[in-house]
């Protein structure tokens, strides 16, 4: 079964920066690229950015452009999302998603548990 | 970046009732529209995807239908598991945009 298991809740204050863990099992990991995705408390999905699994190969929001950097270690069937000068309004439930079907055309399934990331001084 | 716009923002139904939810984006996507269910404390689960293929698992009152710009996800007979909200999501072009959501509740 594909099960995606991220690590879990993170502190921080503001100005720091928060590595999140996403652990992969149950298919090729190299086959599938891996999305993440924010959710802010109460608020609707954000897409930040995706990385290909196969070849390393990047997509970022704009946004987020130049304070996220995802990674992955196929060796660990592991992707990272690293967020950096966070801020309040960081704060937030961050998924990782594999993305299924046609490259940049595709869906979400499954996605990991989610991590809570609390910005606070 | 392409605008999802999703309606109700939240509606209130009973047991058997049918439910329609929208979702229009501001330009044209094929049919690259996904529709999730997520409840409260948990992750997105992934119903729906190229606008009407049903994911594995997932119960055949749930349907989708569209193409172009406008879609919607409709619960024929609506059950006690099926309160959650329900998010759409365009994956025509990059990046991938949600809706805000609709929130189903009980009437």
């Amino acid at each position: 079964q594909v099960h995606l298991v991220q690590s879990g809740p993170e502190v921080k204050k503001p100005g720091a920066s928060v590595k999140v863990a996403c652990k992969a099992s149950g298919y090729t990991f190299s086959s599938y690229g891996i999305s993440w995705v924010r959710q802010a408390p109460g608020q609707g999905l954000e897409w930040m950015g995706w990385i290909s699994t196969y070849n390393g190969n990047t997509n970022y929001a704009q946004k987020f452009q130049g304070r996220v950097t995802v990674t992955t270690d196929t060796s660990t069937t592991t992707a990272y999302m690293e967020l950096r000068s966070l801020r309040s309004d960081d704060t937030a439930v961050y998924y990782c998603a594999r993305e299924v079907g046609a490259i940049d055309r595709g869906w979400f399934d499954p996605w990991g548990q989610g991590t809570l990331v609390t910005v606070s001084s | 970046d392409i605008q999802m716009t999703q309606s109700p923002s939240s509606l209130s139904a009973s047991v058997g009732d049918r439910v329609t939810i929208t979702c229009r984006a501001s330009q044209y996507i094929s049919n690259n529209l996904n529709w999730y269910q997520q409840k409260p404390g948990k992750a997105p689960q992934l119903f729906i995807y190229s606008a009407s293929n049903l994911q594995s698992g997932v119960p055949s009152r749930f349907s989708g239908s569209g193409s172009g710009t406008d879609f919607t996800l409709t619960i024929s007979s609506l059950q006690p598991e099926d309160f959650a909200s329900y998010f759409c999501h365009q994956s025509y072009t990059t990046p991938p945009t949600f809706g805000g959501g609709t929130k189903v509740g009980i009437k």
